[in-house]
């Protein structure tokens, strides 16, 4: 059964302090790796897929990066707007599974000024 | 906008009772698919339709059910409520299913 981890549940940063989330997968075949970003009572809003070992994407202060069982969110010099819950998911290459996305518990980020 | 409408946005109801969340894909999306959210739980699939058809099930209870009209938008009816179906429900839509989807604001189901 896939199995996606993120870690760590919750992450406090200072304003400009830069770090990184973590999220582990298993799953037979990978597809695809998502990052969403969720504010509180909205829907997951998209950020990155990554498709392959050694992919790199970069959205503002956000990088995104895929090993054969990880991911990291780079978050650089963040600002209490990148405060929200960041979520990881992949999606199986095949299967009955086909287009269904498993989700990771998220990480809680908070920015403080 | 994500160009995704879920409506309602908030429902409360009570324990037996029976509601229908519906769902509008963007436009020219083909796949629908529907999520819970609870705060135990994280966001969890529950099932896929595509152009009309399921193509994927995921933990969806027997006591809830969806389809895909002609048109593409979708609903999911959820039957003899219990206080744990109190959830947010999101339903999202994508192309074909083979990349991310987009989600939209979610139905936040309050059953009391």
């Amino acid at each position: 059964e896939d199995q996606v981890t993120q870690s760590p549940e919750a992450l406090r940063l200072q304003e400009g302090e830069s770090s990184s989330l973590n999220c582990s997968y298993t799953v037979s075949g990978l597809r695809g790796l998502f990052w969403y970003r969720q504010d509180p009572g909205k829907g997951p809003e998209f950020l990155f897929t990554l498709y392959s070992a050694g992919e790199e994407k970069e959205k503002e202060r956000l990088k995104a990066t895929l090993t054969k069982k990880e991911s990291f969110l780079h978050i650089t010099a963040p600002k209490p707007e990148d405060s929200a819950t960041y979520l990881c998911a992949v999606h199986q290459k095949r299967g009955t599974s086909y287009g269904k996305l498993t989700f990771g518990q998220g990480t809680i980020l908070t920015v403080h000024p | 906008d994500s160009g995704v409408t879920q409506t309602p946005k908030h429902l409360i109801t009570a324990t037996g009772q029976r509601v229908t969340l519906r769902c509008s894909p963007r436009s020219g999306d083909l796949s629908v698919y529907w999520y819970q959210q609870s705060l135990d739980q994280g966001l969890q699939f529950l099932i896929q339709y595509y152009n009309g058809e399921e193509r994927a099930k995921g933990n969806i209870l027997e006591r809830f059910s969806a389809q895909q009209f002609p048109d593409l938008h979708s609903e999911l009816n959820l039957s003899s409520l219990e206080l744990g179906d109190s959830a947010l429900y999101f339903c999202a839509s994508s192309v074909d299913g083979n990349y991310g989807y987009t989600f939209g604001s979610g139905t936040r189901l309050t059953v009391v």
